[in-house]
């Protein structure tokens, strides 16, 4: 079993959509929970950055950390084509920086 | 303020041959860590390294390897390539490498292996 899985995808919305991006995760010591963005043919961007449990929101972003679930989430409220893109999820223990990842969700926003 | 580079872009190789890849982190960043990103395993993590020294490594056979220089700067090498080896290979810097510390990406170096 993986550490960290996230659904593939892909995932085809219209503009103006909300989207929900999902991971689930194996250990429960992971206290560091990040989403990245990644366009075709670049490196990752950082999106969102949590620490243990809550909620944390950047504009049109949401992220959601349920620890007791293992679970976590990224919203994206009125979704823009400029949204399409790739989205990792990936979390870090309270020791190191070593980061572990999901594989990725496409997501495609259709004008 | 720049980011992380890393060089080249692409490089198409055989098996058996070896490789090198250069990753310059963003100034004032002492922590250079290595990912691997392939289709099916998603980011996989290589190694870490800070001052000069490597700090952590992941469940990858020693024909990949790694150095960091004084000013911060990091290569990795792969030896006796393999068709598997195929795969955009990322670096990533941060302040300290501390527990948690957010990764900035670099674009890659997209490897080929013939």
């Amino acid at each position: 079993q993986k550490e960290v899985e996230q659904d593939p995808g892909p995932l085809s919305v219209p503009e103006g959509a909300i989207v929900s991006l999902n991971c689930t995760y194996s250990n429960s010591a992971f206290q560091y929970f990040m989403w990245y963005r990644q366009y075709s043919r670049k490196g990752p961007e950082l999106l969102m950055y949590t620490y243990s449990s809550g909620n944390k929101e950047d504009g049109r972003f949401t992220a959601q950390v349920d620890k007791s679930s293992k679970y976590i989430s990224l919203f994206i409220r009125d979704s823009q084509p400029s949204d399409s893109a790739t989205y990792l999820c990936a979390m870090s223990l309270t020791t190191g920086n070593q980061f572990y990842f999901g594989t990725g969700t496409s997501l495609t926003v259709i004008p | 303020k720049a980011g992380v580079t890393q060089t080249p872009r692409y490089l198409i190789k055989t098996r058996g041959q070896q490789v090198t890849l250069s990753c310059s982190p963003i100034s004032g960043h002492r922590s250079v860590s290595w990912y691997q990103q392939t289709p099916g395993q998603g980011l996989q993590f290589l190694f870490e390294y800070f001052s000069e020294t490597q700090r952590n490594k992941g469940n990858f056979p020693g024909r990949f390897s790694g150095r960091q220089f004084s000013n911060s700067r990091s290569e990795m090498n792969v030896s006796t390539l393999e068709l598997g080896d195929s795969a955009l290979y990322l670096c990533a810097s941060s302040l300290q490498g501390a527990q948690g510390e957010k990764l900035f990406f670099g674009s890659g170096t997209q490897l080929s292996v013939l």
